[in-house]
């Protein structure tokens, strides 16, 4: 099993719909989860971070951890064709480093 | 502020050859971390060093050493370069457990 578990996609949506991507985690023990946004050819950049149970919103984008589940997402409210990209999930399992999930690629129809 | 830089941006390399991937960074981070990227695999990380003078083996380790010169700079080489390391690479930084930061990577083809 993964460390961090991530459904490949494609995730197709409308513009201005919501897009939901889902990550699991298998490591009770980590602490902090990052979405990371990766257009192809270039690296990831930072979306958002999480690191207590809840939601926490920045603008459009939302993210929400569950350690009870062991599971965390993001949203993108009012999609937009330039958020088509490969979203992925890490967190911090054991090492000092982050474990990545495989990335879920989204496309926004405009 | 240039935040994570690597060197080269391109290379192909024949079967064993060797060469050196440069990596510095001006974020003052503690902790450097080399990962691999293949289609559909995500991020692999292949080794990192959480402070000067550490490195430890990450997921992919296997073909490839590392050197933490100093606070700044993390290199990785590969000693004799197989097809299978054909990927792109990425070097990043960070101060755990807040978030890491990356270079724009390397394509590495090897033929």
């Amino acid at each position: 099993q993964k460390e961090v578990e991530q459904n490949s996609g494609p995730l197709s949506v409308p513009e201005g719909a919501i897009a939901s991507l889902n990550c699991t985690y298998s490591d009770r023990g980590s602490q902090s989860f990052f979405w990371y946004r990766q257009y192809s050819g270039k690296s990831p950049e930072l979306i958002m971070f999480i690191y207590s149970n809840g939601d926490k919103e920045d603008g459009r984008f939302t993210a929400q951890l569950n350690k009870a589940s062991q599971y965390v997402s993001l949203l993108i409210r009012d999609s937009q064709p330039s958020d088509s990209a490969t979203y992925l999930c890490a967190g911090y399992t054991g090492r000092r480093a982050l474990t990545f999930g495989s990335g879920t690629r989204l496309q926004v129809q405009p | 502020n240039a935040g994570v830089t690597q060197t080269p941006k391109f290379q192909v390399l024949k079967t064993g050859q060797s060469m050196t991937l440069q990596c510095a960074q001006d974020m003052n981070h503690n902790s450097m971390y080399w990962y691999r990227q293949d289609p559909g695999m995500g991020l692999r990380l292949i080794y990192y060093s959480a402070s000067e003078g550490t490195t430890d083996k990450g997921e992919v380790p296997n073909g490839y050493n590392v050197s933490r010169l100093n606070k700044r700079e993390f290199s990785l080489r590969l000693e004799s370069a197989a097809p299978s390391q054909t990927s792109v690479y990425f070097c990043a930084s960070s101060e755990p457990p807040r978030e890491q930061y990356f270079g724009p990577g390397t394509r590495l083809t090897v033929t």
